[in-house]
């Protein structure tokens, strides 16, 4: 079975600084990889996401992020937060005949002025 | 891109008492739907997957006479939490898509 690792919980940054938020996924195979972020009590709004081809992946809000298979990563980067990005960020592994995901647990962003 | 809502958004009810929560996807058709749970703080869990026309299938631990999930048509499936109890207070969020998941705005539960 697929396993997500997100291994910063909670990461502050400074509003206009850059933001990286690592993840590191456990699969056989290349798997479907995805980020969402969710604001308190609300759902999930898909950021971008990574089935195959160009490994750098351009998402909403000004994110992207890089797969790479031999660091079994998939980090999401935004080169210049606003504090409407203090969120929680959730990456998630699909496979391709399962649309089911695991997630990993998530890290808080919180940006400070 | 696709739309699915959940109702009610919050619920309140006594211990002991059954909620039905509704997750529908409002302009596509979805055989398949899934239902998550997620703890203060934590992430989330994947349930069930409700499918279309036949019963659900539930993750391991999940007790399925306690989460029964309907799918009745292809727009609409439905968790109902019989005899909750306190331990059954969360925050549920169903998805329904293909490759990509669309999620609803989630239901939070509170059992007193």
């Amino acid at each position: 079975a697929q396993s997500v690792t997100q291994p910063d919980i909670h990461i502050t940054v400074s509003e206009g600084a850059s933001l990286e938020l690592r993840c590191n996924y456990s699969y056989g195979a290349t798997p479907y990889l995805f980020w969402y972020v969710q604001s308190p009590g609300q759902g999930l709004q898909l950021l971008l996401k990574y089935f195959s081809g160009d490994t750098l992946v351009q998402g909403i809000k000004g994110f992207e992020a890089e797969f790479k298979r031999s660091q079994s990563s998939f980090n999401l980067r935004k080169p210049s937060v606003h504090w409407s990005d203090a969120a929680e960020y959730f990456c998630a592994v699909g496979v391709s005949n399962d649309y089911k995901l695991s997630f990993g647990a998530g890290t808080t962003v919180t940006v400070r002025a | 891109g696709a739309v699915v809502s959940q109702h009610p958004s919050r619920v309140i009810c006594k211990s002991g008492t059954s909620v039905k929560i509704e997750c529908r996807s409002l302009d596509f058709q979805a055989t398949t739907m899934f239902w998550y749970r997620q703890f203060p703080k934590q992430s989330l869990m994947l349930m069930a997957t409700s499918n279309e026309g036949s019963k659900a299938t539930y993750e391991q631990g999940v007790e399925k006479d306690k989460f029964l999930i309907n799918h009745a048509s292809l727009t609409l499936s439905t968790l109902t939490v019989t005899s909750a109890h306190p331990e059954d207070s969360s925050f549920y969020i169903c998805s329904a898509g293909v490759n990509e998941q669309f999620f609803g705005p989630g239901t939070r539960l509170t059992v007193l």
